[in-house]
């Protein structure tokens, strides 16, 4: 079974730095494949964050970035703010089964 | 900003059909992929299904493969959804493709709004 996982929460204070991390196994996220990161405030439709394991959508602030290594990727928030509270979800693709996946999701709370 | 809108989703019987439809601003509507993703109520994202800018090959999920259609035209793109079930309750959304698709380098850079379709008698 393809799968990406996310940690179901991560929490912090105000100014903190938090990270999301994202595991991929068979066929996913151990190759050249890329992890895209989407931010979705409940109610709302997501949106995208972050492209290519690390390019920036336009008008995302410089406190969001991503990175990738091996098996591995992550998400990082720098000087937490309390519109960032929200659920983060990534995003790769199996070449096997040639399906995207989402990972399962990250509940983001500002303490 | 490109603007996604969809639209379309409703309340149907089970085993009902459903047909929801995308649109996108912009020009060169031809030139992206076109996806819709899920998600049902209190659950994560899943993606449902894709179409090449071109229209000329379509992906989809197994989950709803032999039962959904996606397609598109100039202007819009489409999902026709049969066999419909409680388990295909959930938001749609319709979202913009980019990278080159389907591989590991596409991703979705513009989402519609979503639209509800609900699966109950």
């Amino acid at each position: 079974q393809s799968v990406l996982t996310q940690p179901p929460s991560v929490s912090g204070a105000p100014g903190q730095r938090v990270t999301i991390s994202c595991t991929g196994s068979g066929s996913i996220i151990g190759t050249d494949y890329h992890v895209h990161w989407y931010q979705q405030i409940p109610g709302t439709a997501p949106r995208l964050l972050i492209s290519g394991n690390n390019n920036r959508r336009s008008g995302v602030p410089d406190r969001f970035s991503g990175s990738k290594s091996g098996t591995s990727a992550s998400l990082a928030i720098t000087g937490l703010q309390a519109e960032d509270e929200a659920d983060y979800y990534c995003q790769s693709y199996d070449s096997r089964l040639s399906v995207v996946l989402f990972g399962g999701g990250t509940r983001l709370t500002v303490l | 900003d490109v603007q996604v809108v969809d639209s379309g989703g409703d309340l149907v019987q089970p085993g009902g059909s459903l047909r929801l439809s995308c649109a996108a601003s912009g020009s060169h509507f031809s030139s992206y992929a076109m996806t819709w993703v899920r998600q049902a109520p209190g659950k994560g994202l899943e993606w449902v299904a894709g179409i090449t800018g071109s229209g000329d090959h379509t992906y989809y999920a197994e989950s709803v493969k032999g039962r959904f259609i996606i397609s598109r035209d100039s202007s819009t793109a489409a999902l026709e959804m049969n066999g419909l079930g409680a388990e295909d309750t959930a938001i749609y959304y319709c979202a913009r493709s980019s990278g080159t698709y389907l591989s590991g380098y596409t991703w979705f850079d513009s989402w519609g709004q979503g639209t509800p379709v609900t699966v109950a008698s």
